[in-house]
């Protein structure tokens, strides 16, 4: 199974700041991408998908650079309730069918006051 | 909240135990997931059921035995598993190819 690599952190943010993280996912064939939200001792939660087009919700935005590999999320004006583990997601859908999802080892994020 | 539950919340057991984790859904999504996570490492796919057939098995032992009754249920039977098998196990579900979601998943403790 191909990989996704991201940057561990954690990332010590101050509350209102911007705040970028990236992954990179070495299989060229992949097709959908995403960013999950982890919080501890929960299961993982959609944030949001990701486009190449670029996309926006709210105060994150997401990007894709397929030529790269290379996805980005973007946090702007930042909440101590966005303090998680924040997951870059790939789905290759092999063989056409339904596929598991390969996550990053997920970058932590602590927003501080 | 998740619309994919999963029974227990906690389970411990002893290494010769028998005992089943269950997941249910009612979206109407045909595929189902099951995903393994040990502390501070991201979810690891297990076993993936599409249109209630297992189509992907990534070599999980065979203490582990996925079944999937109905396109809402999936159930995972556990026997004679080691304490190194603790962990988060969390269903999950999709529309086909589509985004998956997660139930809150079952604690594992095997002693």
């Amino acid at each position: 199974r191909k990989e996704v690599e991201q940057d561990p952190g954690p990332f010590n943010v101050p509350e209102g700041a911007t705040v970028a993280f990236n992954c990179t996912y070495s299989n060229s064939a992949s097709q959908s991408f995403f960013w999950y939200r982890q919080d501890c001792r929960k299961e993982p939660k959609l944030l949001m998908s990701v486009y190449s087009s670029g996309n926006e919700d709210g105060r994150f935005t997401a990007q894709l650079n397929r030529a790269s590999q290379y996805i980005s999320l973007l946090i702007r004006d930042s909440k101590l309730s966005d303090s998680a583990t924040y997951l870059c997601v790939v789905n290759n859908y092999s063989g056409g069918g339904a596929d598991g999802l390969t996550f990053g080892k997920g970058t932590h994020l602590i927003i501080q006051p | 909240d998740t619309e994919v539950t999963q029974t227990p919340k906690h389970l411990v057991m002893g290494m010769t135990n028998k005992k089943s984790l269950k997941c249910e859904q009612h979206m109407g999504h045909r595929a189902m997931y099951w995903y393994k996570q040990k502390a501070k490492k991201p979810p690891e796919l297990m076993f993936v059921y599409s249109y209630e057939k297992l189509s992907i098995n990534e070599s999980v032992p065979s203490r582990f035995s996925p079944e999937c009754p109905n396109s809402s249920l999936l159930n995972l039977h556990l026997h004679a598993l080691q304490p190194e098998d603790s962990a988060l196990y969390l269903c999950a579900s999709s529309q086909d190819r589509g985004i998956q979601y997660f139930g809150a998943g079952t604690r594992l403790s095997v002693l």
